[in-house]
């Protein structure tokens, strides 16, 4: 069975900071993995994907993630955090690539000037 | 392109009354539907999936003759809470996956509040 962990629910920074999110998965086979952001009372809108292409991924937003095997993880990270980028991240795994997501709890991210 | 949209966007009912939730693939063809019902300050719960053409497949602990789900189209999934009751209360998200893609395309989600 797939599952997602991650790490802190919420994680502060100051505006022109780093920005790094973190997500472990457990997959049975090689996963499809995404980052997800939601803003208050919106739906979900894709960040990027890992699709056995590229370990390291570029999203949108100046967003990235990159995939370790090893470390069973799928950190999303931004050079230089903007008070926009405040909301909840999500992040979630697809078995095979064609299965349901799981997500993960989520983690609110907060900026601060 | 891949916009999902959900009409309405919030909507208020009194309790024992069936709502009705539409959602729709704008420029894609969607061959598979997901609902999500999700709850303040927590994560997506899977509620059911659909293809279009079949029976919805429920997750463990959803009933089906409550949340009733119709895939007709490639474009457009509803879902009917029927005879809702206020802890039917939630925000529902659906989204859509085009056939051969692995990732879902979100729409915007439904407010819903039983009195």
């Amino acid at each position: 069975a797939q599952s997602v962990t991650q790490l802190g629910s919420h994680v502060s920074v100051s505006e022109g900071a780093l920005v790094l999110l973190r997500c472990n998965y457990s997959s049975s086979v090689p996963p499809y993995l995404f980052w997800y952001v939601q803003y208050p009372n919106q739906g979900l809108q894709l960040l990027l994907k890992y699709t056995s292409a590229a370990t390291l991924v570029k999203g949108i937003n100046g967003f990235e993630a990159e995939f370790k095997k090893s470390e069973t993880s799928f950190h999303l990270t931004k050079p230089s955090a903007h008070m926009s980028d405040a909301a909840e991240y999500f992040c979630a795994v697809a078995e095979g690539g064609y299965s349901t997501l799981t997500f993960g709890k989520g983690t609110m991210l907060l900026v601060s000037p | 392109g891949a916009v999902v949209s959900q009409h309405p966007s919030w909507v208020i009912c009194k309790s024992g009354t069936s709502v009705k939730i539409e959602c729709r693939s704008l420029d894609f063809q969607a061959t598979t539907m997901f609902w999500y019902r999700q709850f303040p300050k927590q994560s997506l719960m899977l509620m059911a999936t659909s293809n279009e053409g079949s029976k919805a497949t429920y997750e463990q602990g959803v009933e089906k003759d409550k949340f009733l789900i119709n895939h007709a189209s490639l474009t457009l999934s509803t879902l009917t809470v029927t005879s809702a009751h206020p802890e039917d209360s939630s925000f529902y998200i659906c989204s859509a996956k085009a056939g051969g893609v692995p990732e879902q395309f979100f729409g915007p989600g439904t407010r819903l509040t039983v009195l």
